[in-house]
């Protein structure tokens, strides 16, 4: 079984500039997520999607991030514009389902794109 | 709110020896509590969950951890460590939000196997 895809692994950028991530979920998978690990730090949830919808946002620094996902399939997550602060590896993650009830599906990880904001 | 604190940012242990990795949660429900693993420029593996029933739960590469309710704890462990361990470690717990679960990570626990 294929895990989660992550491109590109590394990128480079200057501030200001934009930039985008993609993820490819494991094949199945209902519920994807967007972490950021900041160095020295556990991963934060940025964002989680149920199929195409998405059921917290609230970590999203929606004034320069954003994401889609828009056939509840493959996922973008986009940084536009950049800070320095922003520097960090951001991790994909995909589980199989999450019910109102809340079931603990295991989240698999991607190995995740390293962001270097000079 | 619910938040997990990991007791050492960097633990040693030689090769052989036991491993002991520190996870203390906060949370105003039962939890559902997590170890991961991260090796260099990899995403994170899960090494051992715990939802309900027995508190001591065995996961892969050898590791177990006990859930210890009065303690709020959650510690990780291993006999004998292996230099294939060396990796970095995370304890998360997990949290209900909007109706779905989200986990709430540690800060993580770098552990170094020397021979």
């Amino acid at each position: 079984e294929a895990g989660v895809a992550q491109s590109p692994r590394y990128k480079i950028i200057e501030k200001r500039q934009s930039v985008a991530f993609w993820c490819n979920p494991i094949s199945g998978h209902a519920t994807l997520y967007w972490y950021q690990q900041i160095l020295g730090q556990g991963p934060k949830l940025l964002i989680q999607f149920q199929n195409n919808g998405v059921v917290d946002d609230s970590q999203l620094p929606k004034d320069r991030f954003s994401a889609e996902r828009l056939k509840g399939v493959d996922s973008t997550l986009k940084i536009q514009p950049a800070k320095l602060e922003d520097s960090a590896v951001y991790l994909c993650a995909s589980s199989l389902f999450q019910t109102l009830t809340g079931s603990q599906e295991t989240q698999y990880f991607g190995p995740g794109t390293r962001l270097l904001v000079l | 709110a619910q938040s997990v604190t990991q007791l050492g940012s960097h633990v040693s242990v030689s090769e052989g020896a036991l491993v002991l990795l520190r996870c203390n949660y906060s949370s105003s429900v039962p939890p559902y509590l997590f170890w991961y693993v991260q090796y260099p420029n990899q995403g994170l593996q899960l090494l051992l969950k715990y939802t309900t029933g027995a508190t001591l739960v065995k996961g892969i590469n050898g590791f177990e951890a006990e859930f210890k309710k009065s303690e709020t704890s959650f510690h990780l462990t291993k006999p004998s460590a292996h230099m294939s361990d060396a990796a970095e470690y995370f304890c998360a717990v997990s949290v209900r939000s909007g109706g779905y679960n989200k986990l709430i990570f540690g800060a993580g626990t770098r552990l170094a196997v020397h021979p």
